[in-house]
């Protein structure tokens, strides 16, 4: 199957400084990523969708300026959380869906803890 | 816009019986439909999915589903459950017109020796 890593697998921050997250498509190109928050116990929510080289789609109630997401290559997306504050703490997932024979899966990075102290 | 339901929270088996985890969906379309797993703070892993074709689909690790349009189901199985199998199990659902996939709440799966 299809490979999606992402970096870092947790980080522990202060509040207000900001962390950067990044999902990469390891073999193939993923025309659109997606970035997911769970919380304990509970399903993954739908934060935004990306597309290359295009703005970010958010889903309502997801601000924009806090998580800035940049997809700058076919194989690369990044997640700013700016201004980190302890209720932004969650495990964060990225997935991409690609091209040709990959456009109808979405795979899945193994996601990322984030603890904000 | 398409919905997912898990309407179990727990499913729990012992080692060796077959084991069934149920979905159903709603999507205005036609579906395409999945099945993740996941382990303890890990991401998804792809199961199977449905897209066209064959209404029973193989999937991983001995895993299948069968796409029942009528009941708008798409139930996952295993003839015999392994402890390795004890996971977080996620349905999905996608339009396929549609870029978004909606997940179900998740199954617990337990298999006990």
């Amino acid at each position: 199957g299809a490979v999606v890593s992402q970096h870092p697998s947790w980080v522990i921050c202060k509040s207000g400084t900001s962390v950067k997250i990044e999902c990469r498509s390891l073999d193939f190109q993923a025309t659109t990523m997606f970035w997911y928050r769970q919380f304990p116990k509970q399903s993954l929510m739908l934060m935004a969708t990306s597309n290359e080289g295009s703005k970010a789609t958010y889903e309502q109630g997801v601000e924009k300026d806090k998580f800035l997401i940049n997809h700058a290559s076919l194989t690369l997306s990044t997640l700013t959380v700016t201004s980190a504050h302890p209720e932004d703490s969650s495990f964060y997932i990225c997935s991409a869906r690609g091209q040709r024979g990959r456009s109808d899966t979405q795979y899945f990075g193994p996601g990322t803890r984030l603890t904000v102290l | 816009a398409q919905s997912v339901a898990q309407p179990e929270d727990q499913v729990n088996v012992a080692e060796g019986n077959p084991l069934t985890v149920k979905c159903t969906y709603s999507v205005s379309g036609n579906p395409y439909l999945f099945w993740y797993v996941q382990y303890p703070n890990r991401g998804l892993q792809f199961l199977l999915k449905y897209i066209t074709g064959d209404n029973l689909v193989k999937g991983s690790y001995g895993f299948e589903a069968e796409f029942n349009k009528s009941q708008t189901s798409f139930h996952l199985k295993k003839p015999s459950a392994l402890v390795s199998d004890s996971a977080l199990y996620f349905c999905a659902v996608r339009d396929m017109r549609d870029n978004d996939m909606r997940f179900g709440a998740g199954t617990r799966l337990t298999v006990k020796p």
